[in-house]
């Protein structure tokens, strides 16, 4: 079974562009979520999706949002970036939502903004 | 709001010898407890989890933890480290029966086996 697949792996973006992040689920999963990680801040929360509606957010300006389409297949978007969204972008999929399902985890985008 | 907490930044052992690394929780009702371990340049994997039942969770690659729920504690344990179990280690914590309730992370304990 094929897990969790973040494409791009890694890429370099300049201040003020914008950026899209995709993720593939593990086969059968539905609630799909999205973390920052940074050395200095650790794993932040950003937002949770099930059945294509999202059901949790983070603290994070509305410059981050996603979405998630009906294959459960998600996508995330920074718009306007800043140098300090440079960070590896975590997407995690769970078969169902709560409840103490496991979250399984892709290997990540790195993001650097120069 | 539920938190966790890591109290040490690192941990360092002795191959060989039994590792400890502490996590304590705070959260409104009954938790959901994980442990992940990420390696370099790579994702989290899933170690173990505590839902209900025995308080001593056992888990992947000879790993366990234990629940503690007078000290709000869930210590990752192992009798024998291994030098390939150097890595960073993360807790986490969502509250039970809250289906809309997102998995809290600490800010991890970075684990180095010296051989």
């Amino acid at each position: 079974k094929a897990g969790v697949t973040q494409t791009p792996r890694y890429l370099i973006k300049t201040r003020g562009q914008q950026v899209t992040l995709s993720c593939s689920p593990i086969s059968g999963h539905r609630s799909v979520s999205w973390y920052q990680q940074t050395p200095g801040q650790g794993l932040q929360f950003l937002f949770e999706y099930f059945s294509e509606t999202q059901r949790n957010k983070g603290n994070f300006p509305g410059r981050f949002s996603g979405r998630q389409f009906s294959n459960s297949r998600s996508e995330m978007n920074v718009s306007t970036l800043e140098l300090g969204d440079s960070a590896l972008y975590l997407c995690a999929s769970s078969f169902g939502q709560g409840y103490g399902n496991t979250i399984y985890f892709g290997e990540g985008s790195w993001l650097t903004v120069v | 709001a539920q938190s966790v907490a890591q109290p040490e930044d690192q941990v360092n052992v002795a191959e060989g010898n039994p590792l400890t690394v502490k996590c304590t929780y705070s959260v409104s009702g009954n938790p959901y407890l994980f442990w992940y371990v990420q390696y370099p340049n790579r994702g989290l994997q899933f170690l173990l989890k505590y839902i209900t039942g025995d308080n001593l969770v056992k888990g992947s690659y000879g790993f366990e933890a234990e629940f503690n729920k007078s000290q709000t504690s869930f210590h990752l344990k192992k009798p024998s480290a291994l030098v390939s179990d150097s890595a960073l280690y993360f807790c986490a914590v969502s509250r039970a029966k809250e289906r809309d309730d997102k998995i809290i992370f600490g800010k991890g304990t970075r684990l180095h086996i010296l051989p």
